[in-house]
Order: structure tokens, then C-alpha cells, then sequence
């Protein structure tokens, strides 16, 4: 199936640890995302990423740290988590063009710090 | 700060009826404009994309864009239990990442 697919689906973990979430593209997309949504639904840019730019939501800690090992993936790390990371993660992707750049999303990430 | 604003809801209609969604954005810049559907607990999904001021059909669904009021809105034509879910408008700003508003939240009621 081509999709946007991350993993795991659900992460829980305790304050002060490092985790990774992955996602995956099969789309042939150049651009990829990293979303967060919080218990309010609210959902905030964190990263737009394509293999030339890396654009950073000026309001995300510098604990977050996106890392693209090729243009099908963009992974996301976590150091030192904290409570308020706790939260659910989307990954996106987009072909850019002329015309308006659709973004599809992966499955989402639920994470809980405890 | 750029903005996009949906009233939260809900927006309760009968089954059959139209649905009126609207949004407004304070981003001059913003060239492109997005319908997201999203039920409780899944992805959002895409559900319409605008960028020409006026008028945009796909089946049930109208999206209108008015880059002059800074004003965007979804028309969901004979609206079915199946269309209750939050939807979320979009904008796009510099380097194609979306600014949403906070959704609005639609049920249809059989």
C-alpha cells in the first residue's frame, strides 16, 4: 500500500528518557513533517524537512531533533522527555510544486511521559 | 503571528441538510488553503485543496476561498452520520508547512 506509515503507535515511556519515532513514505513525496497534536487537538508544526532544508518551528525545545537518513524517512528524536511532551505525533508528506502542496498524513504517534 | 480560526463547535445538523464550515486567516502570504477531516483518534485526512478565490466542487463537498475577507468555508452537501468528525482548516506559509486552525467539530444527526 503506498502510504505514510510511522512507528511505534504508541510510546510510553518515563520522564528524563530519549526516544525515537519513525516514519516512512512510499508516496515519492521530496517533503516531509513532523505534527504535534495535544489534548486540546491542537495541531502545531514542528518541522518541514526536504534533502536541502530543514525548517525548525521556532517554538519547539532544541530536545526535538528530526533526522532524515534518506528522502523516504524522517525520524524523530526526543531527549530528556518531559511531561509536556506527552502528546500525539503525526508525520507528514508532500510532493512540492507549482500549485497547492497536499500534505498526507501517517497513522499518528501516541505519546505518554509518566 | 499567523493565525487560522474555526469556531470549535459543534455544529449540530440533520441528516440531509447542508453543512457550513468556516475559517479565517490573518496571513496575507498564504496562497493555499486546506479541508481536513479528522475522527476521533485517526490521522487527519485530506479532504479538499484551494488556492484560486471563488468557488471548488468535489462531489459533496464546495470549498470556497475569498483572499480579500481572508476567508475560507466548506459546503457539504446532504450531510450523512458518516461526516460527524472535527474538521480543520489549513493555510500554508514559508516552506509549505501548514499553520491549522483549531477545528470545528460537525455532527449529523440521523
Amino acid at each position: 500500500d503506498t502510504a505514510v506509515s510511522q512507528t511505534p503507535k504508541y510510546l510510553v515511556t518515563q520522564m528524563g528518557n530519549d526516544k525515537s519515532i519513525k516514519c516512512e513514505q512510499n508516496l515519492g513525496h521530496d517533503t516531509m513533517y513532523w505534527y504535534k497534536q495535544d489534548s486540546k487537538k491542537f495541531l502545531k508544526i514542528m518541522f518541514s524537512y526536504n534533502n536541502k532544508e530543514l525548517i525548525i518551528n521556532e517554538t519547539v525545545p532544541n530536545r526535538f531533533s528530526p533526522k532524515s537518513p534518506d528522502k523516504a524517512h524522517l525520524n524523530l528524536h526526543i531527549n530528556s522527555l518531559e511531561l509536556g511532551d506527552s502528546a500525539v505525533y503525526f508525520c507528514a508528506s508532500t510532493k512540492t510544486g507549482t500549485g497547492p502542496t497536499e500534505q498526507y498524513f501517517g497513522p499518528g504517534t501516541r505519546l505518554t511521559v509518566t | 503571528q499567523k493565525e487560522v480560526e474555526q469556531n470549535s463547535g459543534p455544529l449540530s445538523v440533520p441528516e440531509g441538510a447542508i453543512a457550513s464550515l468556516n475559517c479565517t486567516y490573518s496571513d496575507r502570504g498564504s496562497q493555499s488553503f486546506f479541508w481536513y477531516r479528522q475522527y476521533s483518534g485517526k490521522s487527519p485526512e485530506l479532504i479538499m485543496s484551494i488556492y484560486s478565490n471563488g468557488d471548488k466542487e468535489d462531489g459533496r463537498f464546495t470549498a470556497q476561498l475569498n483572499k480579500a475577507s481572508q476567508y475560507v468555508s466548506l459546503l457539504i452537501r446532504d450531510s450523512q452520520p458518516s461526516d460527524s468528525a472535527t474538521y480543520l482548516c489549513a493555510a500554508n506559509n514559508a516552506g509549505n508547512m501548514l499553520t491549522f486552525g483549531g477545528g470545528t467539530r460537525l455532527m449529523v444527526k440521523p
